[in-house]
């Protein structure tokens, strides 16, 4: 049974550049969230997906974008970079319907902006 | 807005030392409440969980939580801790209602030395 499986693990880009991460969701979860966790600091949810829509958003600009795939597999897409941004980015999945079971977490992919 | 606190940084403990990570978060309504562990190039992996019943909860590994209604409260607690617990620890706070996203605190770094 698959965990949640990010891609890629790690990435290097330079400011003003655009980045697409992605993330399959454990077996049998609808619901991917994403999650940004920079140094030090606890994760920060950036928006939530379900039935291939953005149910929730977090307090992040218009460039972090998002999508999910009818597989349930997501794709966090980010414009115009900057240093701000270096963070490792989770993913997370769960079943829409199983409000009381927890999110269940990828490794995450490190994002560095230089 | 809901915010959890960790008020402990960094706790350094020797081997069979007992542990207490202190929680508290700021939400008026029902509230589920989870701790997170993240050892050193891992992934999250859910300690323990409370949705309701019991205030005192058990999780893996030997580690428990109590929550204190009154006080906002869930602190996490073990009482002989383990070298191979040296990780980071998150408390997260799930509001009962509306947001179906985790909020979590700053994180709580645990060393144990041998």
């Amino acid at each position: 049974d698959a965990g949640v499986t990010q891609s890629p693990t790690h990435l290097i880009k330079t400011r003003g550049q655009q980045v697409t991460l992605r993330c399959s969701p454990k077996s049998g979860h609808d619901t991917v969230s994403w999650y940004q966790q920079a140094l030090g600091q606890g994760p920060q949810f950036i928006f939530q997906y379900y039935e291939e829509e953005e149910r929730q958003r977090g307090n992040f600009p218009d460039r972090f974008s998002g999508h999910q795939f009818p597989n349930y597999s997501s794709e966090l897409n980010v414009n115009a970079l900057l240093l701000g941004d270096s963070a490792l980015y989770l993913c997370a999945s769960s079943l829409r319907s199983s409000r009381n079971q927890p999110q269940h977490f990828g490794d995450g992919t490190r994002l560095s902006i230089l | 807005a809901q915010s959890v606190s960790q008020h402990n940084h960094h706790v350094i403990l020797s081997e069979a030392a007992s542990l207490e990570l202190g929680c508290n978060y700021s939400y008026g309504g029902t509230v589920n409440l989870f701790w997170y562990v993240q050892y050193p190039g891992q992934h999250l992996q859910l300690l323990l969980k409370y949705f309701s019943g019991d205030p005192l909860v058990k999780g893996i590994k030997g580690f428990e939580a109590e929550f204190i209604k009154s006080k906002f409260s869930f602190n996490l607690r073990k009482p002989s801790v383990q070298w191979s617990d040296t990780a980071e620890y998150f408390c997260a706070v799930l509001p009962g209602t509306g947001a179906n996203n985790l909020f979590f605190g700053t994180g709580t770094r645990l060393t144990v030395i041998p």
